[in-house]
C-alpha cells in the first residue's frame, strides 16, 4: 500500500498569512495526488487533483505543487472560511489512501 | 446541481447487518464510478469501496472484504452498501461520493454526500 504522511498535524495562522501543508508518499506516485478540504461538520470538498489542477469553483488562493513523493498545498492568503481540516489522497493505485489530515485554525 | 443523499445509518449490534443507500441526482449517474468513504467521528478519512459505472468491477479496502458488498441501480440513480458481520471498528460516518471523470475511473472524488452514521454497539 502507498502510505501518505501529512505535516503538520495542526497549525494556527492569522488571516492574510501564507500557509503550507506537506504530504509525503511512501513511494513514487507521479502527480497522482489530490487535496480535500473538510470544514467542521461538513463533507469533504475536492480542492486540487493531479497534484496541481485547481478544481472548478475553488478560490485561486489555493495551489498545489509536487511530484514523485513530496507534495504541498499552499493557501496564499488565509481567510476565515479556510478553517478546516485538509487531507491529501493518493490516486496512484488501490487501496486509495488518505493522509492523516492537517487541522488549520485561525489565530 | 449534483446531490448525493445517504440514508440507512443506524445503531446495530456486533455481528449485525445494515444496508446503506445513496440517492443521486443532478448528473447522469450511470456514467460515473461511485465510492464509499468512512470517517470515525473526529478522525481521518478511510476509503471503503468503489464500483465502476457499469457495475462490472468493484473494489474493497482489506478490512471490509468479504463482509461488505457495493452495488448500484443505474435505473434508480442509487448506490448501495450492504454491510454484514459488523464490528465495533466499523462505527463511522459513511459518505458516498462520485468520480470527477465521466466513463473512466480517475479516483478523484468531486462531490460527496453529507454522510450517514453507523454505530456498531451492543
Amino acid at each position: 500500500d502507498v502510505q501518505m504522511t501529512q505535516s503538520p498535524s495542526s497549525l494556527s495562522a492569522s488571516v492574510g498569512e501564507r500557509v503550507t501543508i506537506t504530504c509525503r508518499a511512501s513511494q513514487n506516485i507521479n502527480t497522482r495526488l489530490n487535496w480535500y478540504q473538510q470544514r467542521p461538520g461538513k463533507a469533504p470538498r475536492l480542492l486540487i487533483h493531479g497534484a496541481s489542477t485547481l478544481h472548478s469553483g475553488v478560490p485561486s488562493r489555493f495551489s498545489g505543487r509536487g511530484s514523485g513523493t513530496d507534495f504541498t498545498l499552499t493557501i496564499s492568503s488565509l481567510q476565515p472560511e479556510d478553517l478546516a481540516t485538509y487531507y491529501c489522497q493518493q490516486t496512484y493505485r488501490m487501496p486509495l489512501i488518505f493522509g492523516g489530515g492537517t487541522k488549520v485554525e485561525i489565530k | 446541481e449534483v446531490k448525493l443523499v445517504e440514508s440507512g445509518g443506524a445503531v446495530v449490534p456486533p455481528g449485525g447487518s445494515l444496508r446503506l443507500t445513496c440517492a443521486a441526482s443532478g448528473f447522469t449517474f450511470g456514467d460515473y464510478t461511485m465510492y464509499w468513504v468512512r470517517q470515525v467521528p473526529g478522525k481521518g478519512l478511510e476509503w471503503v469501496s468503489l464500483i465502476t459505472s457499469d457495475a462490472l468491477s468493484s473494489f474493497y479496502e482489506d478490512s471490509v472484504k468479504g463482509r461488505f458488498t457495493i452495488s448500484r441501480d443505474n435505473n434508480k440513480d442509487s448506490l448501495f452498501l450492504q454491510m454484514s458481520s459488523l464490528r465495533t471498528d466499523d462505527t463511522a460516518i459513511y459518505f458516498c461520493a462520485k468520480d470527477l471523470s465521466r466513463a473512466y475511473t480517475g479516483y478523484d472524488l468531486d462531490y460527496w454526500g453529507q454522510g450517514t452514521l453507523v454505530t456498531v454497539s451492543s
